[in-house]
Order: C-alpha cells, then sequence, then structure tokens
C-alpha cells in the first residue's frame, strides 16, 4: 500500500528557508493530488499547498506566497519550500495524498521543524 | 479565510453518542458537499474517517456517520469506545482551490 514519509532539517533559523520533501512509496506519484498540512504546537490543522502529479499547484492565500511545492516522478518525491520562516511557522509538517472530493486518505507520519531565532 | 468553527470539546459515555458540528459560511460549507472529517490521536498522523460528507473510506466502521444542514456539517460517533477518544477536525473545501479546516474538537470518552 501507498506510504507517505517526510524528509528534512527539524531546525530552521528565521528568516532562511525550511525546505521539505515527502517520499512516496507503495504506489506511484504520477497520479493523485499531493498536498502539505502543519500543525503548531497544541493548535490545529492548516492546509499549506497541493498540487496534481501532472503540475497545477494551488497555496494557502495567507501564506502570502512564501510556499512552493514541487515534484519529481522521477524520485517519487514531492516538496515543500517555505521561504522567510517566522516563529510561528514551527509546526509538525505532513504530507498527504488527496483532494477535496476525496479527502487526504493517506498521510506521512509528520515531522517537527522548529523556527529559531 | 476564517477556520471553520467547532466546539472545543465533547463528551460521552461508552456506548452513548456524541455529535460534533462544524460550523462555516455559504462560501464554504454551504455552497459545497466536500465535508471531510479526520481522527486524530496524541502523537499521530490524523486518519481520515470520513469524505464528501457522509462517506466512510473503507475500514472506518459505521458508528461514524455524517451529515450536513446549510452551513453546518456534523459528525457522529454512536456506540462509543475508548478507542474514539481522540481529536476530530473537519474541513470543507473554499472554493478558488482553497480549503478550510476546523478548530478541532476533542472527544472524551468518560
Amino acid at each position: 500500500q501507498v506510504q507517505l514519509q517526510e524528509s528534512g532539517p527539524g531546525l530552521v533559523k528565521s528568516s532562511e528557508t525550511l525546505s521539505l520533501t515527502c517520499t512516496v512509496s507503495g504506489g506511484s506519484i504520477s497520479s493523485d493530488w499531493w498536498t502539505w498540512i502543519r500543525q503548531p504546537p497544541g493548535k490545529g490543522l492548516e492546509w499549506i499547498a497541493y498540487m496534481y502529479y501532472s503540475g497545477s499547484t494551488n497555496y494557502n492565500p495567507s501564506l502570502n506566497s512564501r510556499a512552493t511545492i514541487s515534484i519529481d516522478t522521477s524520485k517519487n518525491q514531492f516538496s515543500l519550500k517555505l521561504i522567510s520562516v517566522i516563529a510561528a511557522d514551527t509546526a509538525v509538517y505532513y504530507c498527504a495524498r488527496g483532494d477535496y472530493s476525496d479527502g487526504f486518505d493517506i498521510w506521512g507520519q509528520g515531522t517537527m521543524v522548529t523556527v529559531s531565532s | 479565510q476564517s477556520a471553520l468553527t467547532q466546539p472545543p470539546s465533547a463528551s460521552g459515555s461508552p456506548g452513548q453518542s456524541v455529535t460534533i458540528s462544524c460550523t462555516g459560511t455559504s462560501s464554504d460549507i454551504g455552497n459545497y458537499n466536500f465535508v471531510s472529517w479526520y481522527q486524530q490521536h496524541p502523537g499521530t498522523a490524523p486518519k481520515l474517517i470520513l469524505y464528501e460528507v457522509f462517506k466512510r473510506p473503507s475500514g472506518v466502521p459505521d458508528r461514524f456517520s455524517g451529515s450536513k444542514s446549510g452551513n453546518t456539517a456534523s459528525l457522529t460517533v454512536s456506540g462509543l469506545q475508548a478507542e474514539d477518544e481522540a481529536d476530530y477536525y473537519c474541513t470543507s473545501y473554499a472554493g478558488n482551490n482553497n480549503y478550510v479546516f476546523g478548530t478541532g474538537t476533542k472527544v472524551t470518552v468518560l
């Protein structure tokens, strides 16, 4: 079955760029929608960005164009870059598969990213 | 867009039912039948339990049911079990390729 695994630095300095990768195993990334969602400590969920494998992308407007999602079909991975990070970007970051109609049906385990000053 | 509004907490005894509301606006819940619900146990990733308001993914017990009326969606957990104690989040499509999540509800099994 399809599994997702996030990877990337757990600590990022304020004003720098957060970069995460999600590796898809047990299936091909060349189908479906792929999403990044985050959860600040003790708080609720917030969607960041999602894209179709063919390249169509969509972003949460609240992030003010700081996020970029991309896909590498050759590696079966998709990635997130978040520029100019601030303390409020500290969160558990999840990658997930799915879209608004079928829901996010498969999730990675999540990776904690702390923004330090 | 603003987060969907959920009650912070809900509770029930084993075997009872608990219903969680998720209130949005005519721009999200009221305009689309794309509401999904997630269950999250502490320290774990959320799990999809309902999509398109009332549809259950394979493997989700039929104790979990969903409905929608106007701008409010609801999740009902019938026959509460200890393992149902978790946080629950709703989400809705909000148009213009945007989603919005709910504020989350902590369900306690007494």
